[in-house]
């Protein structure tokens, strides 16, 4: 089973700091995707990023897929209480129809 | 409202009491998804269906089965619940199979087995 690995797993940080949380593995990925999960619902996407070495911006977050498609990090600028939730990357390798999650980054921002 | 539906969201029961949790989506979606997501462990995929009458195992499909005989509708069945089931699952769907398109959850059902 391929894995996707997140670091960190727990993250609390004050308002206006930034941070970066990172998504591991050893596969080759066809796309990767973020998704933010809040309580009680379901996650919700955030990004997918394609190409190796892409960067998409989303307001204070920047989304990067490293060059050979096995990484991916999702860096927040400023980080506000709104931010606080339960963020995870996913993806597909190439062949395949199946879809791995990370194993989940959960951020807590203090006003 | 486009959006995907589990119920029930909540359910407690015991082992050995066939269970079926229902989804469907409104969004003429051809991939459809279970998962289930336990502390520590993501969400890992149960069964997958690319099309009606197309379905295929993902990670963790012991123990459950599924059917895909209308686009809309992809249930989860567990024919006999045991304690390791426990756990809150999610039903997702996508325009298409691939990595790319984005996959809209329900919003969960919270099964307990005892």
């Amino acid at each position: 089973t391929q894995l996707l690995e997140q670091s960190p797993q727990f993250l609390s940080i004050q308002e206006g700091e930034n941070l970066t949380v990172y998504c591991n593995s050893s596969s080759v990925f066809s796309s990767l995707q973020w998704y933010r999960q809040e309580p009680g619902e379901g996650p919700v996407l955030l990004v997918t990023v394609v190409t190796g070495g892409e960067v998409k911006k989303l307001k204070r977050l920047t989304f990067q897929f490293g060059d050979a498609r096995k990484d991916s990090s999702l860096h927040i600028t400023a980080a506000q209480p709104g931010d606080t939730g339960l963020y995870l990357c996913a993806g597909t390798t190439s062949g395949t129809y199946k879809y791995i999650f990370g194993t989940g980054t959960r951020l807590k921002v203090l006003a | 409202e486009a959006q995907v539906t589990q119920n029930p969201r909540y359910l407690i029961t015991v082992t050995g009491k066939k269970l079926t949790v229902t989804c469907s989506q409104n969004m003429n979606h051809e991939y459809m998804s279970w998962y289930r997501q336990d502390p520590g462990l993501g969400l890992r995929q149960i069964y997958y269906s690319m099309n009606v009458e197309v379905t295929d195992k993902g990670d963790v499909p012991e123990g459950y089965k599924v059917s895909r005989k209308e686009k809309r509708n992809f249930p989860l069945i567990l024919e006999s619940p045991s304690p390791n089931q426990t756990s809150l699952y999610f039903c997702a769907s996508s325009l298409y199979s691939g990595g790319n398109q984005p996959q809209h959850f329900g919003d969960g059902t919270r099964l307990s087995i005892l």
